[in-house]
């Protein structure tokens, strides 16, 4: 199985902030990632795909990039609604697996 | 597009824990770029990948619950099923459906229910 390695675990940030996280992949994925936003009690919900390809209605201040085995998610200016849970999961070959994920929470 | 799981959210252990998602406003017959997957997600294991089914029947499963796992698709019903066999604490978790795009200008799973807390307890 492709093991997903999240960085950092935990993030502290403000509202405003730019904030990054990275995604690594234990061997080559291309581009074919997925990140997610979950918060407590709710589904996870798609934000990116095929590693920089924004979701429908997601908000633009969110974008991805990486290929390979590295990614990154950046939030260009951190919302109250940011403040959640965010996997990353490959579907380069099955069986699919996500990350443990990156915690925003306010600093 | 709306899913919703449904089944018994207590199972005891050693039984069978049977789930439906129950697909609203798509076929899940016409979608021919989609596939249909199954997850759970408790605090000690993360997100898991149980499998994926396309509306065909052709299954894929996570070779970890492979031996357990079995997901069937009713198209005339709009509905896909999981059932997991012999289970114990460990199975305890929230499960969801989801729709995994598979279409070359899609990706990742896009459409989610709203999860259902199933507890292994006698």
């Amino acid at each position: 199985d492709i093991q997903m390695t999240q960085s950092p675990s935990t993030l502290s940030a403000s509202v405003g902030d730019r904030v990054t996280m990275t995604c690594r992949a234990s061997q080559n994925i291309n581009k074919w990632l997925a990140w997610y936003q979950q918060t407590p009690g709710k589904a996870p919900r798609l934000l990116i795909w095929k590693a920089s390809n924004l979701q429908g209605g997601v908000p633009s201040r969110f974008s991805g990039s990486g290929s390979g085995t590295e990614f990154t998610l950046t939030i260009s200016s951190l919302q109250p609604d940011d403040f959640a849970t965010y996997y990353c999961q490959h579907y380069n070959s099955y069986p699919w697996t996500f990350g443990l994920g990156t915690k925003v929470e306010i600093k | 597009l709306q899913q919703q799981e449904s089944g018994p959210r207590l199972v005891k252990p050693w039984e069978t824990l049977s789930l439906t998602c129950t697909v609203s406003g798509g076929s899940i017959s016409s979608e021919i770029d989609f596939y249909w997957g199954w997850f759970r997600q408790s605090p000690g294991k993360g997100l898991e990948w149980i499998g994926d089914i396309y509306y065909t029947g052709t299954t894929y499963y996570n070779p970890s619950l492979k031996s357990r796992v079995t997901i069937t698709v009713d198209t005339s019903a709009n509905q896909f099923s999981l059932s997991l066999t012999s289970v114990t604490a460990s199975d305890s978790a929230v499960y969801y459906c989801a729709r995994r795009n598979a279409a070359a200008d899609g990706g990742g799973f896009d459409f989610w229910g709203q999860g259902a807390l199933v507890t292994v307890s006698s």
